[in-house]
């Protein structure tokens, strides 16, 4: 079965780290192209990062320099490093695959989610 | 970054009833427009990508049209498990970019 689950998500305070993690299975994660998604509490979806075959990134304008994506073919998992996080970071974090490496990034399979909250 | 715009942001309707939901995108994005459909506490769903092509496993209820800027989502018999906010997003450049959202009730 084609699936993503992510993990790692909790309550860390401002200005600390987290790693998520998403586990594929059914498919290759470095033979696609992999996005983050977020969702603040009560609000719409925004577009984090994404990254194709280990080195093809990109990152949204309100996380660059502060969030690193990476992959591990040996795991077959995604990696969302986050740093010197915000309260505007409090979101559900979807890890997403798009449908083609030729066509873009329509995203047909998604991960249930993982809560982060930046609180003190 | 191109911004994306829907409308209505929520509208109520009757089972049977033909709904359409518009996204205009700031600039030309052709036909790299994706809608998907998302339930309270779920991730989204994939509904139409490239513009006009139904997803595999998608209810044919479903159509998507337009290019350019102007994009229309359109359900064309509302049924009860049609209740859910659907977005539109752009995959034509980086960064890519969702609409508001638009919440479907059902009367």
């Amino acid at each position: 079965e084609v699936q993503l689950v992510e993990s790692g998500g909790g309550l860390i305070q401002p200005g600390g780290s987290l790693r998520l993690s998403c586990a594929a299975s059914g498919f290759t994660v470095r033979s696609n192209y992999m996005s983050w998604v977020r969702q603040a509490p009560g609000k719409g979806l925004e577009w984090v990062s994404a990254i194709y075959s280990g080195g093809n990134i990109q990152y949204g304008e309100s996380v660059k320099g502060r969030f690193t994506v990476s992959s591990d073919s040996s795991r077959n998992t995604l990696y969302l490093q986050m740093n010197s996080l915000r309260a505007e970071d409090t979101a559900v974090y979807y890890c997403a695959r798009s449908r083609s490496t030729t066509e873009g990034h329509a995203f047909d399979i998604w991960g249930q989610g993982t809560m982060v909250t930046v609180s003190s | 970054d191109i911004q994306m715009t829907q409308s209505p942001s929520t509208l109520s309707a009757s089972v049977g009833d033909r709904v359409n939901i518009t996204c205009r995108a700031s600039q030309d994005i052709s036909s790299w427009l994706a809608w998907y459909q998302q339930k309270p506490g779920k991730a989204p769903k994939l509904l139409i990508y490239k513009a006009s092509s139904l997803q595999r496993g998608v209810p044919s209820r479903f159509s998507g049209s337009g290019s350019g800027t102007e994009f229309t989502l359109t359900i064309s018999s509302l049924q009860p498990d049609d209740s859910a906010t659907y977005y539109c997003q752009q995959y034509k450049s980086y960064a890519l970019t969702f609409g508001g959202g638009a919440k479907v009730e059902i009367k």
